[in-house]
């Protein structure tokens, strides 16, 4: 089964600030990599898809980059909303998995 | 708009069985593969299991193979989930999702339902 870590597990910042979530996979997913935001009481939302492409409707602060097992979602400006929990996720391989999360939380 | 929407959830005994449905609409189900995703209370998302667009493939996280069944109905348009041998860990909020893309097994879960609570306890 793939490992997906990720970093930090709890990230304390201020709205406005730059926002660096980093996940690990124990080999490689190709391009295979997603991204959710969950809110409390909410299901999941995909923002991020194969690594960089933003789903529908999700804005342009939102990116991600990364290749093989080395993957950042980044959030250049955050809003109040942007406050949650986000997961890594990968489809390369069956059982697909999830990483364990990163709070991000208001300073 | 699309939709998913869940149903079948409760309070069950260790060892005896429940089933999930999962109503879709707003898109034609027929053409998307569809998964079973848990949340346990205060816990991080585990996938579940995962059934193709017709049924042809499916498959399950190794915590659940051999107790739980996906299938499909295209017909009305339902996803379920057969659940036996329930054993108290299995207790989460389940969520059903769609597979972005026409009849591919493995792409970004872009839709997602409400959840389900299912609690398993004696």
């Amino acid at each position: 089964e793939m490992v997906l870590t990720q970093s930090p597990v709890t990230l304390s910042l201020s709205p406005g600030e730059r926002a660096t979530l980093s996940c690990r996979a124990s080999q490689s997913v190709g391009s295979s990599l997603s991204w959710y935001q969950q809110k409390p009481g909410q299901p999941p939302r995909l923002l991020i898809y194969d690594v960089s492409n933003r789903a529908t409707g999700i804005p342009a602060r939102f990116s991600g980059s990364g290749s093989g097992t080395d993957f950042t979602l980044t959030i250049s400006s955050l809003e109040p909303e942007d406050f949650a929990i986000y997961y890594c996720h990968q489809r390369r391989n069956w059982p697909l998995t999830f990483g364990q999360g990163t709070r991000l939380e208001i300073k | 708009q699309v939709q998913l929407v869940e149903s079948g959830g409760g309070v069950v005994q260790p060892g005896r069985s429940l089933r999930l449905s999962c109503e879709g609409s707003g898109f034609s189900f027929n053409k998307y593969g569809f998964h079973w995703v848990r949340q346990a209370p205060g816990q991080g998302l585990e996938w579940v299991a995962m059934i193709s667009y017709d049924a042809s493939n499916k498959y399950y996280a190794d915590s659940v193979k051999g107790r739980f069944t996906i299938s499909r109905d295209n017909t009305d348009g339902t996803l379920f989930l057969q659940m036996n041998s329930l054993r108290p860990e299995d207790t989460a909020v389940y969520y059903c999702a769609k597979g972005a893309e026409h009849f591919y097994d493995s792409s970004p879960l872009d839709t997602w339902g409400q959840g389900t609570l299912v609690t398993v306890s004696s």
